[in-house]
């Protein structure tokens, strides 16, 4: 399995800010992923993040709302960007390791905006 | 895409108690995970189980991947036990590693 950190736990913002969600991995990933939980749903696949090129969006998720960086292996970045209260949710980074199909989940991300 | 559907969605159990837990996917799938979510929100991985059974403690699952359907078994259920099951899929075919996931199960064990 893989140890994987995110930071902060959870943080309360302000609508029209901007918050950063940092995701580190203790092993060498083949693929990161941002998902994300709205209350009360299921999960929700944002984008796979690329390491040194642009995420790949989902369908319904833009680069210019959920800014994404992937610098090396094992650490990446999601951006919320301009928050409304809607983007109220968990945010969840995800990896596959190297030689594993499996996938696993870090703690989240709990984002409420006022 | 590939449509994952689970049932029941809710489900209450007395303590002590066992349950059937089901996942129906509409396509072949290369990968095949069950979750539970715990009440503080942090997504435990049970199985990785394309196919075949695998058991680990009081749980278990068993994938029929040619009839597209995936189950997990909860004997002598315990209150830490309650939460969301979550069954995700990726398919074989276009899939592109992404897993879909289901809508999920809400277990509540009563002592």
């Amino acid at each position: 399995s893989a140890v994987i950190s995110q930071k902060p736990s959870r943080d309360i913002c302000q609508r029209g800010t901007s918050l950063t969600i940092q995701c580190q991995v203790d092993s060498q990933v083949t693929m990161m992923f941002w998902y994300r939980q709205q209350p009360g749903q299921s999960l929700t696949l944002i984008a796979t993040a690329n390491q040194g090129s642009e995420a790949t969006y989902e369908s319904g998720f833009v680069i210019d709302k959920f800014p994404i960086s992937r610098p090396n292996l094992t650490f990446s970045t999601l951006t919320v960007s301009n928050m409304s209260p809607e983007d109220s949710s968990i945010y969840l980074c995800s990896v596959r390791l190297i030689s594993y199909n499996e996938q696993f989940f870090g703690p989240g991300t709990r984002l409420t905006v006022l | 895409g590939i449509q994952v559907e689970q049932s029941p969605p809710d489900l209450i159990l007395q303590e002590g108690a066992n349950s059937t837990l089901r996942c129906n996917f509409s396509d072949s799938v290369n990968n095949l995970q069950w979750f539970h979510q715990n009440p503080w929100g942090q997504l435990i991985n049970l199985f990785y189980i394309p196919s075949g059974t695998k058991q680990n403690g009081r749980l278990s699952a068993t994938t029929v991947a040619t009839e597209r359907y995936s189950l997990l078994y909860i004997s002598s259920s315990q209150t830490t036990d309650s939460g969301v099951y979550f069954c995700a899929v990726d398919p074989s075919a276009g899939g592109n590693n992404r897993l879909a996931f289901g809508k999920g199960n809400q277990v509540v064990v009563i002592p």
